[in-house]
């Protein structure tokens, strides 16, 4: 049973819009969530974090929002440029085991010209 | 910069070979990771290692065994290829502690058993 979950397989995106990509978690033990990027032909690059203790945390184009309540987070891209055209893997980690990272199925995001 | 580096981009064996998948990487770390990615079920752990001669279960570890008899480098091993184990392999490495960013992959080795 995935604990993490991107419930969008792809996403379309006009260039210079705002991207929204979606996760929802299951395990309330989270406490550390993580975006992360991946191109074609090559590996996983780590994006963006979130602390449970946080709701929000921004680093230029990129900004995560984190709603405990809900179990949900999201990364906000804006604007969208096409060089952000990849996979896009929401992640998460328990306090007891932080040296474990859960990846999510991934969103696969087009930002058209 | 850190560098995670797999042997094989792209391997095809047939069923009932033994498969073996290297990683090496160059800055030190103490943590190494081996998860599969296939569509739908984004990347899933197998095995990872947080010392030398140690191994721990990951999520899906049935058909796969690991070694890691020094620190740079951690092998993944398929006693019996079958085609489920079909997938893209990726290989991580990380510092130990809470954060999550630290873990580096390499670029992943397309495994086809036919």
């Amino acid at each position: 049973d995935q604990q993490v979950k991107q419930n969008s397989p792809s996403l379309s995106v006009q260039e210079g819009r705002i991207s929204i990509l979606n996760c929802d978690y299951t395990n309330s033990m989270f406490d550390y969530f993580l975006w992360y990027k991946k191109y074609p032909a090559e590996g996983p690059t780590f994006l963006i974090s979130i602390s449970s203790i946080k709701d929000k945390n921004e680093d230029g184009r990129f900004t995560v929002f984190l709603n405990k309540s809900a179990k949900h987070l999201s990364l906000h891209i804006v604007p969208s440029q096409p060089g952000d055209s990849a996979v896009y893997f929401c992640a998460a980690q328990r306090k007891t085991s932080y040296d474990k990272v859960i990846f999510g199925p991934g969103t696969s995001l087009s930002v058209i010209p | 910069d850190v560098k995670v580096t797999q042997s094989s981009r792209y391997l095809v064996k047939r069923t009932g070979e033994k498969v073996f998948l290297e990683c090496v990487q160059d800055m030190d770390h103490e943590n190494m990771f081996w998860y599969r990615q296939d569509p739908g079920l984004g990347l899933r752990l197998i095995y990872f290692s947080y010392d030398v001669k140690m191994k721990e279960k990951g999520d899906i570890p049935e058909g796969y065994s690991v070694s890691r008899e020094k620190k740079e480098r951690f092998s993944l091993i398929l006693e019996s290829a079958s085609t489920n184990q079909t997938s893209m392999y990726l290989c991580a490495s990380s510092l130990p502690g809470p954060r999550g960013e630290t873990q580096y992959f390499g670029p992943g080795t397309r495994l086809l058993v036919l």
